[in-house]
Order: structure tokens, then C-alpha cells, then sequence
């Protein structure tokens, strides 16, 4: 089955303590991305990668990082949580060419204390 | 820069009752637009696409270049049309999707 897939689904951490966002899709997808959702403030963009060892930063990048090693696999990368990144992470991924629809993962509901 | 704007936080409206839910855009060039749905608790999915001219669990979308806009509609609602709904913009070349900031549809009984 094609499909985008998010690990983990829930996740409470500490201030601090590095983690990461695992996100792997099995479309053979160029793209790949990063989203947070916030209330009041919809999908916002955190980074993309257009290919494999090519990513850039979208909208909200400041406190995170990412990697593009194999085409299959994006992961986030938050080396210090702070509670300001409390929020859902989508990640999505989609064909390089005009008219194809991103594909999301079902999301990682993170909780910084 | 390309920007995608959904003026509506929250619309309510009765069950069979028409919906309109509008998206704005900015861009200079020929964009791809999309409608995307977040039911509760689900992942986002594609809903439509202005190039398909397709019409989905009855919602149609129409591309007016004129007035930049590509508003979602539906003739009459039905409870499980409530959902969280994105409008969605790529440019001709090879960028990813943007997002605008979603319009939470609530349809009442």
C-alpha cells in the first residue's frame, strides 16, 4: 500500500532532549516536506527536500534540522525541544511534475514540558 | 512570493444549506491550485485539484484567474462534510505546496 509514515504518532519529551521524527514513504517520491500545525495558524512549512543530500529551509525552520540521506526516508530533527515546539508535524511527500498531489503521513502529536 | 489566503477561520452552516469556502492566492505566474481535507483525528488527503475539473462528494472548485481565487463549493452540506480545509497553491516549477492557514467547517444537524 503507498503510504507516508510517521513515528512516532505521540510524544512528550523534556525541554532539551534531542529527537527525532522519523518519516519514510514507499512512492519512490522526489519531494518530501515538513509541516507544523498550529491552531488559528494552518500548515506551515518547517523544510523540504526536493531530493536525496538536497533540502531548504520553508517557513519555520529555526529549531530544527533535517536529513535527505536515502529517497525513502526525511526525518525531523529537534537537537534542543523547546515548548514553543509543541504542535502537530506532518510530513508529506509527492512527484516532482505538475498535477500530483502531496501525500501526508498522519501526523506526530509532539509535547515539549 | 506566492501566498495562499483563506479569509474564514470557522464557517458554520446547516445541514443542505450551500457552502462556499474561499481561497485567495497571489502569484504572478500559472499555479496549480488544490483543496485538501483533514476529518478529525485523520491525516490531510487531497480533496481536488483545479486541473481535474473534477467534482468530489460533490464539491467543485473553479480557478478564476481574474480574481486570483479558487473557492470551494458544494450545493448542499451534509454532516460529514465537517472538516478542516486547506487550500493549497504550487508554482510551475519545482517547489512544494503552499498552505493557507485552513477554514474549519462545521455543518449542524
Amino acid at each position: 500500500e503507498a503510504q507516508v509514515t510517521q513515528n512516532p504518532r505521540y510524544l512528550i519529551t523534556v525541554t532539551g532532549k534531542k529527537l527525532t521524527v522519523t518519516c519514510s514513504q514507499n512512492m519512490n517520491h522526489e519531494y518530501m516536506s515538513w509541516y507544523r500545525q498550529d491552531p488559528g495558524l494552518g500548515l506551515r512549512q518547517i523544510y523540504y527536500s526536493m531530493n536525496v543530500e538536497v533540502t531548504d529551509k520553508g517557513d519555520v525552520p529555526e529549531g530544527y534540522k533535517v536529513s535527505r540521506k536515502e529517497k525513502r526516508n526525511f526525518p525531523l530533527i529537534l537537537e534542543s525541544p523547546s515548548p514553543n515546539q509543541t504542535s502537530l508535524y506532518f510530513c508529506a511527500s509527492s512527484l516532482s511534475y505538475r498535477g500530483t498531489e502531496a501525500f501526508f503521513g498522519q501526523g506526530t502529536r509532539l509535547t515539549v514540558v | 512570493a506566492q501566498r495562499v489566503t483563506q479569509p474564514e477561520k470557522l464557517l458554520s452552516v446547516f445541514k443542505g444549506a450551500p457552502v462556499e469556502l474561499k481561497c485567495n492566492y497571489s502569484y504572478s505566474g500559472s499555479p496549480e491550485l488544490f483543496w485538501y481535507v483533514q476529518y478529525s483525528r485523520q491525516r490531510l488527503q487531497l480533496l481536488l485539484r483545479h486541473i481535474s475539473r473534477e467534482s468530489i462528494k460533490g464539491f467543485t472548485a473553479d480557478l478564476n484567474k481574474g480574481e486570483t481565487s479558487f473557492h470551494l463549493k458544494k450545493p448542499f452540506a451534509q454532516e460529514e462534510d465537517s472538516a478542516m480545509y486547506y487550500c493549497a497553491l504550487r508554482d510551475a516549477g519545482n517547489t512544494p505546496l503552499v498552505f493557507g492557514k485552513g477554514t474549519r467547517l462545521s455543518v449542524i444537524a
